[in-house]
């Protein structure tokens, strides 16, 4: 079975200073991940993806996610917050080397971007 | 405009009275699920669909039926709802398995049930 972690419920930064979500993930074959985003009263929007390749993948609006295999973890970073991105942010798994064609999304993490 | 539309947003209805969640998708996209979010929880997903006609059981099917007779619509049917499938529920759609071919998943704006 696949499953994902987002340890966090919340993670609050400071606008102009660095953020890290963080998300951990338990597959038995090679992953395929995802980061979406949530804004109050809207669907998911898609972020980035890490399917095969350099570990750190960059992303919408200036976000990049650092894939880290020996500790399964698909943090997902930012240089520099804006308040803009408080939102909520939804790390998800799929196992690519099993049958099935589900994603699995970890609880979620509520980002605070305080000016 | 591309969009993925859910139908009602909001819903507040009573134990055992069968309702359904509309879902249509203009994109002519092959691949649609739906996805319960709960606190704690994120999203699980209850349903999916490749293609017309061929739908599966994600996590948490228990309570709930679909149907995929056109591409574009994708409904999400509950028989005798109760109190635990008090949620916000979200459509998703894509051109194939979003994991297979890459893509991402397109989200509807969500559907707040309330069963009492």
């Amino acid at each position: 079975a696949q499953s994902v972690a987002q340890p966090e419920d919340q993670v609050n930064v400071a606008e102009g200073n660095p953020l890290t979500v963080k998300c951990t993930y338990s597959v038995s074959g090679n992953p395929y991940l995802f980061w979406y985003v949530q804004y109050p009263n809207r669907g998911l929007q898609y972020l980035q993806k890490y399917i095969t390749g350099d570990n750190l993948v960059k992303g919408s609006y200036g976000f990049e996610a650092e894939f880290n295999k020996s500790q399964t973890s698909f943090h997902l970073k930012k240089p520099s917050a804006l308040v803009s991105d408080s939102a909520l942010y939804f790390c998800a798994v799929r196992d690519n080397d099993n049958a099935g064609n589900m994603l699995t999304f970890g609880g979620g993490t509520r980002l605070m971007v305080k000016p | 405009e591309a969009q993925v539309t859910q139908n009602p947003r909001y819903l507040i209805t009573v134990t055992g009275k069968k309702l359904t969640v509309t879902c249509s998708q203009n994109m002519n996209h092959e691949y649609m699920s739906w996805y319960r979010q709960d606190p704690g929880l994120g999203l699980r997903q209850i349903y999916y669909s490749m293609n017309v006609e061929v739908t599966d059981k994600g996590d948490v099917p228990e309570g709930y039926k679909v149907s995929r007779k056109e591409k574009r619509n994708f409904p999400l049917i509950l028989e005798s709802p109760s109190p635990n499938q008090t949620s916000l529920y979200f459509c998703a759609s894509s051109p194939r398995d979003p994991a297979l071919s890459y893509n991402e998943q397109f989200f509807g704006p969500g559907t707040r049930l309330t069963v009492l």
